[in-house]
């Protein structure tokens, strides 16, 4: 059974760095992009990025190009998503998904992220 | 890579059916049959409907159905019901380096 399990919620104070993580199970996870949605309270859903874990190949959506960094461990087969420094208006659930093919299939189960001094 | 284009809501009485465009461009919905569906219903992760413009994965209904037409998609529903009472977002694969987007989402009603 395809499995992604994030990292659970988290807490922080504007200008303060994470990394949340996304755990792949029963499929060949070097082989299938893993990406990130955001979606921000009462908001619809934003592509982030991609990564490509099998050669750590890393595409990002515009909007979010220098604002996050996005990374993968194949050996642990977990994928990552990191702010060097947050702002408030990062508060959000983040989803991992997968795509295979042309499509973005199983999900995770979110992680929010609340960001306030 | 700008958003799919959606209608901000949908709505329709039990039993009804209802149509959800999704419009976006030949380097997204047009350029590929990679054109997916997700319900989502509040507090819960997105659920694959559609994939492959008009393919339903295992346990979805068959009220569902996908179709395409140059660069709009669309998602019917038939013989609607209260549970389909949801967020709805189109996607597709782009060939822009993100790969991916989504479209803007529909909210949907039961009367």
């Amino acid at each position: 059974e395809v499995q992604l399990v994030q990292s659970g919620a988290e807490v922080k104070k504007p200008g303060e760095s994470l990394k949340i993580s996304c755990k792949g199970s029963g499929y060949r996870f070097t082989t299938n992009w893993i990406g990130w949605v955001r979606q921000m309270p009462g908001k619809g859903l934003e592509w982030m990025g991609i990564i490509f874990p099998s050669d750590s190949d890393t595409r990002y959506s515009p909007s979010f190009q220098g604002q996050v960094t996005i990374s993968a461990d194949k050996s642990i087969t977990t994928a990552y998503l990191q702010w060097s420094s947050l702002k408030a208006s990062d508060t959000a659930m983040y989803y991992c998904a997968r795509q295979m093919g042309g499509v973005v299939d199983y999900w995770g189960q979110g992680t929010l992220v609340t960001v306030s001094s | 890579q700008s958003a799919l284009t959606q209608p901000a809501s949908v709505s329709g009485s039990p039993g009804q059916s209802i149509t959800i465009s999704c419009t976006g461009t030949s380097s997204d919905v047009g350029g590929y049959n990679y054109v997916s569906w997700y319900q989502q219903h509040p507090g819960k992760a997105p659920k694959l409907m559609i994939y492959d413009v008009s393919n339903r994965p295992s346990g979805v209904s068959n009220r569902f159905s996908g179709s395409k037409s140059g660069n709009t998609a669309s998602l019917a529903i038939s013989g609607l019901q209260a549970e389909d009472e949801a967020d709805y977002y189109c996607s597709s694969f782009t060939s822009s380096s993100s790969r991916y987007v989504f479209g803007t989402g529909t909210k949907v009603t039961v009367l």
